[in-house]
């Protein structure tokens, strides 16, 4: 069975200080990996897709790598508006309907 | 682009009634659309998957004949929540994948309070 666990569940930074999130996934054949970012009341929010070991992406502060067994989401220098749920989600090439396994998320908070 | 809406983004209906929910996709052709729904702190977990002008594929636990889904264009999928009842209250999430594509974008979501 599909597997996402994200941690840590709830992380504190002070603004500009610099960290991971973390998101361990067990897949039978992985089509894609998914970040999204969900603030509180609204849907999720594309980010990244990832599909091969060693793929890394970049966005403004943020910077999505993935291996085998893991993927990080690199958060550098963040600003307040940084602050919001960040969820990530697999997809398995044995789903022909494209469905997404999503992890519990990780709760940020940057503080000024 | 690939804009997705929802309609109402929240409703308060009496017990017993029913509701319904409507997932645009503005700016694109969406072949496949989801339905999701996500209590307070979880996560979002897959309720029924809808393909335009076929019949949708639910998830393991969810009743098809209590919540309704139709998908009758390649823009637009609607979620009726038939003889809700409390226990229905939830924030339900459609999105949208683009044709070719393996990303879904999301809606804003719809909050459902069930009296």
């Amino acid at each position: 069975e599909d597997q996402v666990t994200q941690s840590p569940e709830a992380l504190r930074l002070q603004e500009g200080e610099s960290s991971s999130l973390n998101c361990s996934y067990t897949v039978s054949g992985l089509r894609g990996l998914f970040w999204y970012r969900q603030d509180p009341g609204k849907g999720p929010e594309f980010l990244f897709t990832l599909y091969s070991a060693g793929e890394e992406k970049e966005k403004e502060r943020l910077k999505a790598t993935l291996t085998k067994k893991e993927s990080f989401l690199h958060i550098t220098a963040p600003k307040p508006e940084d602050s919001a749920t960040y969820l990530c989600a697999v997809q398995a090439n044995s789903n022909s309907g494209y469905a997404l396994n999503f992890g519990k998320g990780t709760s940020l908070l940057v503080t000024p | 682009g690939a804009v997705v809406s929802q309609h109402p983004s929240w409703v308060i209906c009496k017990s017993g009634t029913s509701v319904k929910i409507e997932c645009r996709s503005l700016d694109f052709q969406a072949t496949t659309m989801f339905w999701y729904r996500q209590f307070p702190k979880q996560s979002l977990m897959l309720m029924a998957t809808s393909n335009e002008g076929s019949k949708a594929t639910y998830e393991q636990g969810v009743e098809k004949d209590k919540f309704l889904i139709n998908h009758a264009s390649l823009t637009l999928s609607t979620l009726t929540v038939t003889s809700a009842h409390p226990e229905d209250s939830s924030f339900y999430i459609c999105s949208a994948r683009l044709v070719q594509k393996e990303t879904q974008y999301f809606g804003p979501g719809t909050r459902l309070l069930v009296l």
